[in-house]
This record gives C-alpha cells, sequence and structure tokens, in this order.
C-alpha cells in the first residue's frame, strides 16, 4: 500500500509557466513533507520541506501549498525554466520512525 | 567536505550471484537509509541504522538481502542469489542526527544493479 500518491506522473509546461505536482497521503502520524529533485544520475536532492503546521512555504520559485484536512500538499514551480528539468518527489516522514515514505515521482520538461 | 558516495555505481550480475553495494555516508553523520528505486518509481525504504545498530530492516524483501555499518560508517548492502526483479537503482542517504530529531536527508548517487 502506497503511503504517499502522487500525480500527475510527467507533466510538459513551456518556459516561464507554473508548474504544480500534487500529493496526498492517509496516516495522520506524518510531520514533515519534503519535495526532493532528481536529475538523471544523480540521487535525490531536498528541494523545500514543509510542517504540518504551516499552510504555505515559499523559496524562492518554488512553493509548498499544504492542506491539513484534505491530507494533500502541493508543490508550485512558478516561472519554470529548463533548468528545472527533472524528476520530483513528494515525500512524507515521521519522527519517531525516522523513516521517509516517497510518492512515485514526477516527470517535469519544461520546454524552452 | 564530500558528499555521500557509493560504489560501484554500475554493477551487472547474473542470476544467482552475489553482490555486494557499498556506501559512504557524510563524516559524522548519525544515520544512514537504504532505498531500492525501480525505474520511474520513488525510492523505497530498505533498512536504517542508527550508528552501527540497525534498528528498522522492515523493508528489505527477503532473506537474500542484509546490510551491515560494524564501525558505525560505511554500509554494505548485501544481495545473495540474486534475481532479475533485484535489477533496480540502490539508493543510500544519511543523516546526521537520530530519531525524533529531524535533519536533511543526503543521497548518493546510487548504484544501479542490472541481474541478467
Amino acid at each position: 500500500q502506497q503511503q504517499v500518491k502522487q500525480s500527475p506522473q510527467s507533466l510538459i509546461v513551456q518556459k516561464g509557466g507554473i508548474s504544480i505536482i500534487n500529493c496526498a497521503y492517509e496516516n495522520t502520524a506524518f510531520d514533515y513533507f519534503p519535495w526532493y529533485q532528481q536529475f538523471p544520475g544523480k540521487g535525490p536532492a531536498l528541494l523545500i520541506a514543509i510542517r504540518p503546521d504551516v499552510s504555505e512555504k515559499k523559496e524562492g520559485r518554488f512553493t509548498i501549498s499544504f492542506n491539513k484536512s484534505a491530507k494533500q500538499f502541493s508543490l508550485h514551480i512558478m516561472d519554470s525554466q529548463p533548468g528545472d528539468s527533472a524528476t520530483y518527489f513528494c515525500a512524507a516522514y515521521i519522527y519517531n520512525f525516522n523513516k521517509f515514505y516517497f510518492g512515485s515521482g514526477t516527470k517535469l520538461n519544461v520546454k524552452p | 567536505g564530500a558528499g555521500v558516495s557509493q560504489s560501484p555505481r554500475y554493477k551487472v550480475a547474473k542470476r544467482g550471484q552475489d553482490v555486494a553495494l557499498r556506501c559512504d555516508p557524510i563524516s559524522g553523520h548519525v544515520s544512514l537509509f537504504w532505498y531500492q528505486q525501480a525505474l520511474g518509481q520513488g525510492p523505497e525504504f530498505l533498512t536504517y541504522f542508527q550508528n552501527e545498530a540497525q534498528l528498522d530492516k522492515s523493508g528489505l524483501p527477503s532473506d537474500r538481502f542484509f546490510a551491515e555499518r560494524p564501525e558505525g560508517s560505511v554500509s554494505t548492502l548485501k544481495i545473495q542469489r540474486t534475481q532479475q526483479e533485484d535489477s533496480a537503482v540502490y539508493l543510500c542517504a544519511s543523516s546526521l542526527r537520530d530519531r525524533g530529531q529531524l535533519s536533511e536527508q543526503f543521497f548518493g548517487p546510487g548504484t544501479r544493479l542490472t541481474v541478467l
């Protein structure tokens, strides 16, 4: 049973557009929600993260929106650039078990 | 300082062979994680070490998979009698702190295992 469900599987956006990736979870024990960016041949790298007591977090062009009641969170990439083309993973973390659960990934292609 | 390193980067094994994958975490990092990433999928948790203690091995798919971290630094993931379904990228990650204390998880580049 997948703990974190991610959509869409792939996404094509024009340069300058907004990329939106969505994730949903069921386990209310999760208490930290990071997003990772992965380029081919590399390991995932932390992009931005949010705690469930916050509804939005913004870092540069990247924003996480968090809806605790709906158990959903999303990543918004503003002014998308070709260099943002990568696979993005949402994840959920349980402090007490020190365990991360990852979504299935979204392959983003930003067209020049 | 160097990040997390893994070796080999690529490994081709014949079905039935044993393989050993190495992870060198960031120096001083307490926690070490192993993940399996199938093609087009997200990382799936395999096992977790706090220093040399293996605290969670619930994700290991079978008793053919074994991991160790004897001195609390370098870790080895061993797969015995490899099967085709073991083909995947094996990722190692480390973080500075222990459970209950969140700290960023740093990933290595992974080892791509292909079982023929």
